[in-house]
């Protein structure tokens, strides 16, 4: 079974923080994606990842960065946190037949 | 750029009614389609996919859906719901020459009552 971990499932930051969010995929999958999920607008795409050090704006890239220095691990970087980055954030990585397989999600909250 | 839609936000449904969620999706071109679903605590889990072929695909849990090219659909339908359904379902739609991206509907949160 594919396995998608992410570093933490609930997270509280203050306003200004730099937090970094990580996400490993044990299934040397070469697309790896970063989502967040709000009530009513479902999943949006942050950035995605196709190879090592390749990365791409998904439809919501602003405030957010990420890292791509090994295959098995993507990470998020928010470089100064805001009250409206407060939510869930979902880490995907997919396979040949463009399934994703999806982490737990880590809860942020910016106070 | 493609978007998808799911018209139905929230449907609460007895034990045992069928069920029919609503998926369309605006791109003229081909698309993998996918049906995902979030039980409460858990995290996002692939029901079924479209690729080609049968347009009436099974997924799991007695799940099906099917695809109209004509009407740019992908609904999911359970002819028998069980308490045991109740979560969110997400549509989601990869069209062809966007890489690796999906695109998400807003969800429909679906309640099952005993």
């Amino acid at each position: 079974d594919v396995k998608v971990t992410q570093s933490s499932r609930y997270l509280v930051k203050r306003t200004g923080e730099k937090v970094f969010l990580e996400c490993v995929q044990d299934m040397d999958h070469e697309n790896m994606f970063w989502y967040r999920q709000d009530p009513g607008l479902g999943l949006r795409l942050i950035y995605f990842s196709y190879d090592v050090k390749m990365k791409e704006k998904g439809d919501i890239p602003e405030g957010y960065s990420v890292s791509r220095e090994k295959k098995e691990r993507f990470s998020l970087i928010l470089e100064s946190a805001s009250t409206n980055q407060t939510s869930m954030y979902l880490c995907a990585s997919r396979d040949y037949s463009y399934e994703q397989y999806f982490g737990p999600g880590t809860r942020l909250t910016v106070t | 750029a493609q978007s998808v839609s799911q018209h139905n936000h929230h449907v609460i449904l007895s034990e045992a009614a069928s069920l029919e969620l609503g998926c369309n999706y605006s791109y003229g071109g081909t698309v993998n389609l996918f049906w995902y679903v979030q039980y409460p605590g858990q995290h996002l889990q692939l029901l079924l996919k479209y690729f080609s072929g049968d347009p009436l695909v099974k997924g799991i849990k007695g799940f099906e859906a099917e695809f109209i090219k004509s009407k740019f659909s992908f609904n999911l339908r359970k002819p028998s719901v069980q308490w045991s359904d109740t979560a969110e379902y997400f549509c989601a739609v990869n069209a062809a020459g966007t890489a690796s991206k999906l695109t998400f509907g807003t969800g429909t949160r679906l309640q099952v009552t005993l």
